[in-house]
């Protein structure tokens, strides 16, 4: 049983066209993340969505929209996408709490590593 | 704002030796800490965590690490190494009352 999975596992896809990356977590857990990591393997925050409602959006273009229609989901989706968008893309999830005091370990999901041609 | 330094880019051991990757953080309260590993094309698995009480943190696969305070590290260790440790290796901290990462660079470790 996948805690957190993520659809497609690779995404190839040409300049300007439209994609989106499915997440689920069967964890019970009220936090979901979306990550980049670059071509350097470096980890960065994109959002942070805790039952099912934005709560951190890190300068991330507004070509990212990511869409929770429940607490187990957080799709991402990427319009008009670029060259630069090529990386692999990490959802994440977490236990959290309401007013975030307990700051338990994120669970990762496999990552899609999108190349844009 | 935090950040993480892992200092290491590359570390190679040979088999059977023992390992420390070394991990600095900068954050003006007590950090949560961990360590997580990506093994090639796959995602990031926990080793590890700190968040309160004994320093000294034992993890999966034999790992362990330790909070120094005073030295603001987080350094991760292993007695002996195997083969299949050859990864890339995360320090991460996380600050109360944000349930966000901020990661470091990676240090990759290469076994002989």
């Amino acid at each position: 049983d996948t805690a957190v999975s993520q659809t497609p596992k690779y995404l190839v896809t040409q300049m300007g066209n439209d994609k989106s990356i499915k997440c689920e977590q069967n964890l019970g857990h009220d936090t979901m993340y979306w990550y980049k990591q670059d071509s350097k393997k470096f980890l960065k925050i994109m959002f942070s969505y805790n039952n099912k409602e934005l709560i951190i959006n890190e300068t991330v273009p507004n070509r990212f929209s990511p869409k929770s229609p429940d607490k187990a989901h957080l799709n991402l989706h990427i319009n008009s996408l670029e060259l630069g968008d090529s990386a692999v893309y990490f959802c994440a999830s977490s236990q959290s709490g309401p007013s975030f005091r307990a700051n338990t370990e994120a669970f990762f999901g496999q990552g899609t590593r999108l190349t844009v041609v | 704002a935090q950040s993480v330094t892992q200092p290491d880019i590359h570390i190679t051991v040979s088999e059977g030796a023992s390992l420390e990757l070394r991990c600095n953080y900068s954050y003006g309260a007590t950090p949560y800490l961990f360590w997580y590993v990506q093994s090639p094309g796959q995602g990031l698995q926990l080793l590890l965590k700190y968040f309160s009480g004994d320093t000294l943190v034992q993890g999966i696969k034999g790992f362990e690490a330790e909070f120094k305070r005073s030295q603001s590290s987080f350094n991760l260790r292993k007695p002996s190494v195997h083969w299949s440790d050859a990864a890339e290796y995360f320090c991460a901290v996380g600050a109360r009352g944000y349930s966000t990462l901020t990661f470091g660079k990676g240090t990759m470790l290469l076994v002989s």
